[in-house]
């Protein structure tokens, strides 16, 4: 049981680069976040998926874009990406009910 | 004003002490609350998930809520150097509700051997 993983660890991107990063959990939770953390900010809510197929926005959306295939993949992709998108990503999943568990998380650096 | 107000720290305390990490917070809705444990250039690890008042105890930790003063707190007994990490208090008004999970900015907490 891996729980939840994040693909990469790490990443530097140039300004106006995109990527793609995965997340993928075991758990067969309905439920996935993606958040980011930043010195002082605390956890933001970037998007939320509560199911297969759907995803919605959550605080901090613009920028970012998520796709939900499989219920145990959530994939968030910076199309152009901005040093304000500096920060370490961290993927959820839960139940409908409960806590989130997170992923190890990806530091991400653009310059 | 944040919802969730956490004092950042650092707290530092020698090994065997009692520890009390708290979190205010002003939404009166909010019912459900979880404390997270989070070491350096890791995630967030779930400690302890309540609901409403009153206290509940997992072995060193005590999780404990107090819906009308709107503070909750987390007591650690027996303080180890393990313990050493940054703390997240978290909250919600929907046991159900996605996007509606606030997380305090966290407290970081230091056991001296």
């Amino acid at each position: 049981n891996a729980g939840v993983t994040q693909t990469p660890k790490f990443r530097v991107l140039k300004t106006g680069q995109s990527m793609t990063l995965l997340c993928a959990q075991d758990m067969n939770h309905e439920y996935m976040y993606w958040y980011r953390q930043d010195p002082g900010m605390g956890l933001r809510l970037i998007h939320y998926s509560v199911g297969e197929g759907t995803t919605a926005k959550g605080e901090v959306p613009d920028g970012y874009n998520v796709s939900r295939l499989k219920k145990q993949n959530f994939l968030l992709g910076l199309e152009s990406a901005a040093p304000s998108q500096t920060s370490v990503y961290f993927c959820a999943s839960s139940y409908r009910t409960g806590g989130p568990s997170f992923g190890p998380g990806t530091r991400l650096t653009v310059t | 004003q944040k919802e969730v107000e956490q004092d950042p720290g650092p707290l530092s305390v020698p090994e065997g002490a009692i520890v009390s990490l708290n979190c205010t917070y002003s939404n009166s809705a909010f019912q459900y609350f979880m404390w997270y444990r989070q070491y350096s250039r890791k995630g967030p690890e779930l400690l302890m998930y309540t609901y409403s008042s009153g206290n509940k105890e997992d072995g060193r930790f005590t999780a404990q809520v107090d819906k009308s003063s709107k503070y909750i707190s987390l007591f650690i007994r027996d303080s180890q150097p393990s313990d050493s990490a940054t703390y997240l208090c978290a909250m919600s008004a929907w046991h159900s509700s996605a996007s509606k999970i606030i997380f305090g900015s966290g407290t970081r907490l230091s056991i001296r051997p």
